[in-house]
């Protein structure tokens, strides 16, 4: 059973570009959430979806980004217009969902804005 | 406000000698509580985790944590340190009964000296 798969694992984009992040999450795991890294911080969350739904955006920036878990394929997080204060580390999580339960994590997307 | 602050950001300790990493944190009811690890360019792994029962929790590599409600402290222990254990350490929690939007530390890096 494959870890989460995040793509690409690295991410170089010029101001102004747009950024998409994809990850897969584990087989049997509808929920998915997205946690950004900036340097030498911890981890902070940006947004929590199920399939076809986004639960909660409260930690995703208004303008910008966006979010989508398709019925089918992986995870989305897209960000238009980046700049260099976008430059992070991007962490997927999923889990089966409900219940004591952990979230897992990817090895994440490391975005750098040039 | 719910946090988790890990005091310290930097700990250096010579091989075999013991490590105690603190976890502090501020939330409205007993959270779930977790500690992950990452290495130099790698994700998190998940070192263990308290859901309920048993506060002294024991984890993967050696490690274990203590659940103190009194003190809102869940330190992360291990009685001998390798060498392969330098990397950043992350305190989090997560709401009850659920995965949803934990909250991190910024992290507590972790040199080991041989």
């Amino acid at each position: 059973n494959a870890g989460v798969m995040q793509n690409p694992r690295h991410l170089v984009r010029r101001r102004g570009q747009e950024a998409r992040l994809r990850c897969s999450p584990m087989k049997g795991h509808s929920h998915v959430y997205w946690y950004r890294q900036l340097p030498e911080e911890g981890l902070k969350f940006m947004v929590y979806l199920q399939k076809e739904n986004i639960i909660d955006e409260s930690g995703m920036p208004k303008e910008r980004f966006s979010a989508e878990f398709p019925k089918e394929g992986p995870s989305i997080l897209r960000i238009q217009q980046v700049v260099r204060g976008d430059s992070a580390a991007y962490f997927c999580a999923s889990s089966p969902g409900g219940g004591n339960t952990e979230a897992f994590f990817g090895q994440g997307t490391r975005l750098t804005v040039v | 406000a719910q946090s988790v602050t890990q005091p310290d950001i930097h700990i250096t300790v010579s091989e075999g000698a013991s490590l105690e990493l603190r976890c502090n944190y501020s939330y409205g009811a007993t959270p779930y509580l977790f500690w992950y690890v990452q290495s130099p360019g790698q994700g998190l792994q998940l070192l263990l985790k308290y859901f309920s029962g048993d506060t002294l929790v024991q984890g993967i590599k050696g490690f274990e944590a203590e659940f103190k409600r009194s003190q809102s402290s869940f330190n992360l222990r291990k009685p001998s340190v390798h060498w392969s254990d330098a990397a950043e350490y992350f305190c989090a929690v997560g709401r009850p009964g659920g995965t949803y939007k934990y909250i991190f530390g910024t992290g507590t890096r972790l040199k080991v000296l041989a």
